[in-house]
This record gives structure tokens, C-alpha cells and sequence, in this order.
């Protein structure tokens, strides 16, 4: 079973920053979190991953609570082509991966 | 970039017949995932190959089975298809084993379909 919850869907305007929130309260010491999108049927697409420090690449931003039982992908600019079920993952590195329901993100013109 | 490869990315087959599917993954990666997605599903793990050797299994039926060859391509094999066997696969591969490197990327995947 997948070990966070996220909200099955958020609307988020064009243009403006996306905020997907992801509750992981039972993550252990050694689990990363990881972020992926899916678009339509398409394969699965990494976005970032971070153990316990916020982390930024050219796709997103990733911030990681103190505590780590929760974190929030950031898209800064969301624009059509970000409209995606994104998937919040809790795993060890080099293990399989457990997606849960994930987050449907519809942007909006 | 070279991406993940599978084939065929369509395959039609009727009850009770095999089906092959390929991956190819990317340059350098030596570990592979398999991973099912029904119709409306999220995706989920079948199986996996790490240098060649299995390393984690999942879900995946006694009809199917899998393996990693020397050039690190992997290879699905399914029996006695099922009409519940209906499906997009897809193949996923990483670069291991450090944790600052090992996300998955994935390829286009398979649809099967069964009649």
C-alpha cells in the first residue's frame, strides 16, 4: 500500500505557481521522497527527489518539512502542458515503486 | 537524449495465447522495473533485474515470467493470457546504486490488449 495521501485533485491557473501538497507521516529514516507525473496514459515522469533538504531542478521545487512526515512539489509557472496525475512516493532508494491515487492537476487558460 | 525503448508499443493477442514484450533501457542503466496499469489504475510493480539478476517481485502472476540479458535489455514473458491481462506495461530503468541517482525513467509502454 502507498505510504502517503495526497488530495485527488487541485485546479491551478496558467501561469501561476502550483502547490501539490503530500502527507508521509510514516516515513522511515533511510525513505526518500519522490515526485512523478503521468500525462494521459504516458509513461511515468520523474520530476525530482529529495531525503530531507529541499531540493530545486528546471522541472520543480521540492520542500520537505522538518520533520519529513510531509512535503510540497512547486511548480513556479504551470502551464497547460503540466496538467498531470502527480504521484508523491516514499521509498528506499533502488527499490520498486508503490504509486498511490496521486494528485489530478488540471491548469487552466 | 536516448530514452527507454519498448516494443512492441501495440499488441493485439486472443485468449490463452503468448505474448513477448521488449525493453530496452537507457545506456549505462543496469537495473530494470516492470510495472502494469489497468484501465483507470495507477500503476504497480510486477518485477525487477539488478546486473542480470532479479532483485524485487512484485505482483506478477505464475504466467508470467521475466529476465535481464547481458546486454541489459529485459524481456516479459506472458502465458495463457487472460482477458484481465489487458493492460499498458511499462518498462522502467536506473542507473544504481546511489540514491542521488537512482530515479526511474520510464519508456512509452506496451498496450495489450486480449480478446
Amino acid at each position: 500500500d502507498a505510504k502517503t495521501t495526497q488530495p485527488p485533485s487541485m485546479d491551478c491557473a496558467e501561469g501561476r505557481a502550483a502547490n501539490l501538497p503530500c502527507n508521509h507521516s510514516t516515513i522511515s529514516g533511510n525513505e526518500y521522497v519522490y515526485w512523478y507525473r503521468q500525462i494521459h496514459s504516458q509513461g511515468p515522469q520523474y520530476i525530482i527527489h529529495g531525503l530531507k533538504n529541499n531540493e530545486t531542478n528546471e522541472m520543480a521545487s521540492l520542500i520537505i518539512t522538518e520533520d519529513r512526515k510531509s512535503s510540497t512539489l512547486i511548480l513556479p509557472h504551470a502551464t497547460l502542458r503540466d496538467t498531470a496525475v502527480y504521484y508523491c512516493i516514499v521509498s528506499a532508494p533502488n527499490t520498486p515503486l508503490v504509486f498511490g491515487k496521486g494528485t489530478r492537476l488540471s491548469v487552466i487558460a | 537524449a536516448a530514452g527507454v525503448i519498448q516494443s512492441p508499443r501495440h499488441l493485439i493477442k486472443e485468449k490463452r495465447e503468448t505474448a513477448t514484450l521488449k525493453c530496452y533501457p537507457i545506456p549505462r542503466h543496469d537495473t530494470v522495473y516492470w510495472y502494469q496499469q489497468g484501465p483507470g489504475q495507477d500503476p504497480q510493480f510486477l518485477i525487477s533485474f539488478y546486473e542480470k539478476m532479479q532483485s524485487d517481485k512484485g505482483s506478477i502472476p505464475d504466467r508470467f515470467s521475466a529476465q535481464q540479458f547481458s546486454d541489459y535489455h529485459s524481456e516479459l514473458n506472458m502465458s495463457s493470457l487472460e482477458l484481465g491481462d489487458s493492460a499498458l506495461y511499462f518498462c522502467a530503468s536506473s542507473l544504481g546504486p546511489e540514491p542521488e541517482v537512482d530515479e526511474q525513467y520510464f519508456g512509452p509502454g506496451t498496450r495489450l490488449t486480449v480478446t
